[in-house]
């Protein structure tokens, strides 16, 4: 069955735009996860999206926000992009009620310039 | 966020060469996972880990799950060049589905 599929794959924007960012999980999947990963701080969890909700958060400021919608699919975007921003962003989906892990897309490169 | 403590930091060994990496926490978890990641590519699983003493292999790898439930191992034998990128451990405690991912090990194979 197809992965999980990340779009863009690669994204340039200025300071002070904004970015959105989708991600489609496996098919059966009703969990996504989203992070950030960056040389210095490796991967940085976000926040994850279960039946539409958003069950879990991790320490990120406000300008980072996501949701989910009735088909799994899920979307982040980031408001007032700062220079820090630029990252590797990474999907992943998983089945809830198994800790078989988490499956990742090939996620989505941000250069805020 | 917490993070795991994964040794080394990076790797560069001759093809043929074994290799191994481990994971140390503070925390007990209740499953390891074992991730590779390639150059532009998300994290593929490699390994996870049920049971603390398990013993699990694929192929090449072979991965444990410390007994004291706060550490892990990772073992490649016989390391090919394909074998390079990044291999990141990651622990998830009883009740959650998030893991908590290390730095990640980032191995170079000389041909």
């Amino acid at each position: 069955k197809a992965g999980v599929t990340q779009t863009p794959r690669y994204l340039i924007k200025t300071r002070g735009q904004q970015v959105t960012l989708s991600c489609s999980p496996i098919s059966g999947h009703r969990s996504v996860s989203w992070y950030q990963q960056t040389p210095g701080q490796g991967l940085q969890f976000l926040f994850e999206y279960f039946s539409e909700t958003q069950r879990n958060k991790g320490n990120f400021p406000g300008r980072f926000s996501g949701r989910q919608f009735s088909n799994s699919r899920s979307e982040m975007n980031v408001s007032t992009l700062e220079l820090g921003d630029s990252a590797l962003y990474l999907c992943a989906s998983s089945l809830i009620g198994t800790d078989e892990g988490l499956f990742f897309g090939s996620g989505t490169q941000l250069s805020v310039l | 966020g917490q993070q795991l403590n994964q040794s080394p930091q990076s790797m560069f060994i001759q093809e043929g060469e074994d290799v191994s990496m481990n994971c140390t926490s503070s925390s007990i978890f209740n499953t390891w996972l074992w991730y590779k990641q390639d150059p532009g590519e998300g994290p593929v699983l490699l390994i996870a880990l049920y049971k603390a003493g398990e013993l699990t292999s694929n192929g090449r790898l072979t991965a444990q799950f410390g007994i004291t439930r706060k550490d892990s191992f990772l073992n490649i034998s016989a390391s090919i060049p394909s074998d390079v990128g990044i291999y990141f451990c990651a622990g998830m405690p009883g009740g959650s589905y998030i893991p908590t991912f290390g730095r990640g090990t980032s191995l170079i194979v000389h041909p």
